[in-house]
């Protein structure tokens, strides 16, 4: 069966320091693979996807950005956050296979704290 | 581009109650609908999908939504609220962003259930 992973859980970090959140997914080849950003009450925002090692599709210019090396991981970056940057971030994955309804299968999540 | 209103940010019913979340969505062309749970610190998770069959929809732990395409609806219902449904719900849309179905969200519906 497919698994998505997500590290850190939690993360704590200074104004202006780098980030980095890692996404792998288990038991499928070739996903579709998405973050997205979770703020207090304004729902889900999407701020990247992929369909392919190396392509990377940014839906919100920002002080992120996004890294696809291997087929199944999907890295979110930043060289110098920002108080704004905090929230809880979320990897999500979608297969080909069958009827494409754009179902996605969610990680757990990683909850970033700027001060 | 498609959109997705849920109404009330929290619901709030007492434990046996009728449950009834709404979401409104817009969209120029038969649309994918979905609900998803996510319960705190934790990733979301499908509750039920909407892709043109059958107009009632059941999912899991006894919710069940309706499409109205004359209301452009798909309301979540549940016939008795138990104390483990309180979690945040998001309604979606499928929306076709360059040739792959990319689901848009509502701001999500805090749903709390009373003793």
């Amino acid at each position: 069966s497919q698994t998505i992973h997500q590290w850190p859980a939690t993360l704590v970090q200074p104004v202006g320091s780098p980030l980095s959140l890692e996404c792998t997914v288990e038991g499928t080849s070739n996903p579709n693979l998405y973050w997205y950003r979770q703020a207090a009450g304004r729902g889900l925002q999407l701020l990247f996807y992929s369909v392919g090692i190396g392509q990377i599709s940014s839906e919100v210019p920002q002080n992120l950005s996004a890294s696809r090396p291997q087929d199944r991981q999907f890295i979110l970056s930043s060289k110098k956050l920002l108080l704004s940057d905090s929230g809880f971030y979320l990897c999500a994955w979608r297969e080909h296979t069958g009827v494409d309804t754009g179902e996605l299968f969610f990680g757990e999540g990683s909850r970033l704290t700027v001060l | 581009a498609q959109s997705v209103t849920q109404l009330g940010s929290h619901v709030s019913v007492s434990e046996g109650a009728l449950v009834l979340l709404r979401c409104n969505y817009s969209s120029s062309v038969p649309p994918y609908l979905f609900w998803y749970v996510q319960y705190p610190n934790q990733g979301l998770q499908l509750l039920l999908k909407y892709t043109s069959a059958a107009t009632l929809v059941k999912g899991i732990n006894g919710f069940e939504a309706e499409f109205k395409k004359s209301e452009t609806s798909f309301h979540l219902t549940k016939p008795s609220a138990h104390m483990s449904d309180a979690a945040e719900y998001f309604c979606a849309v499928s929306d076709k962003i360059r040739g792959s179905y990319i689901p848009t969200f509502g701001r999500g519906t805090s749903l709390i259930v009373h003793p």
